[in-house]
């Protein structure tokens, strides 16, 4: 079945720009979608279709895909970005929908 | 305003049986593609189940033959009988309304706020 590799942490200083990964095989030919978590709440979608922002996401969230990575980008972060964040695909040829094992975003 | 919200949830022994519900307002569950996803103590997402518009059902393997979706379109409420449930069922259950995406695959636009399913003896 379809994997799809998130690092478990990325840390960043207030600021600066955070990049998560989600690797997958070919993932560059599916539709990548990412949700936040905070901590004791439910996910909230924050890029679509690749890099599509949901109204209401800051333009500081964007996305990237392409080859066997996408990207989800996070300028200036703020201290209030801090959560976990899943990427996910869905696999036409199960009719399933896959989700990575999520990253822990810190901002230092 | 869309809302979706989950009820049902509890503590269950080994081997029992739940029916999770989650009612939905601000748009018509018939005519959508409505999910559950689920999420274990402190760890990751899980998709667990769809149903289409149009009827058709998928599962993942961990619950297939023991979770059945389903809606009643009169109470626009949304459904998952879990039977035979196990200690590695004990998860937040989350009912998600799904949208195609321009360059086609699903994702999920609106989540309930969940509900605690506790599988133990």
């Amino acid at each position: 079945s379809y994997v799809l590799t998130q690092p478990p942490s990325v840390s960043v200083a207030p600021g600066k720009t955070a990049r998560i990964t989600c690797g997958g095989d070919n993932i560059g030919s599916k539709s990548v979608h990412w949700y936040q978590q905070k901590s004791g709440q439910a996910p909230v979608l924050v890029i679509y279709s690749d890099g599509d922002r949901p109204s209401g996401v800051p333009e500081r969230f964007s996305g990237s895909n392409s080859g066997s990575t996408a990207t989800l980008t996070i300028s200036r972060v703020e201290a209030g970005d801090e959560a976990d964040y899943y990427c996910q695909v869905w696999d036409s040829s199960r009719d399933h929908i896959i989700f990575g094992g999520g990253t822990k975003l810190t901002a230092l | 305003e869309v809302q979706l919200v989950e009820s049902g949830g509890g503590l269950i022994q080994p081997g029992g049986s739940l029916r999770l519900s989650c009612a939905a307002s601000g748009f018509i569950v018939s005519n959508n593609y409505m999910s559950w996803v689920r999420q274990a103590p402190g760890k990751g997402l899980e998709w667990v189940s769809v149903i289409y518009s149009g009827d058709s059902t998928y599962y993942a393997d961990s619950v297939k033959g023991r979770f059945t979706i389903s809606r009643d379109n009169s109470k626009n409420t949304l459904y998952l009988q879990m039977s035979s449930l196990r200690v590695e069922d004990t998860a937040v259950y989350y009912c998600t309304r799904g949208r195609l995406g321009s360059s086609s695959g699903y994702y999920f636009d609106y989540w309930g706020q969940g509900t605690l399913v506790t599988v133990s003896s």
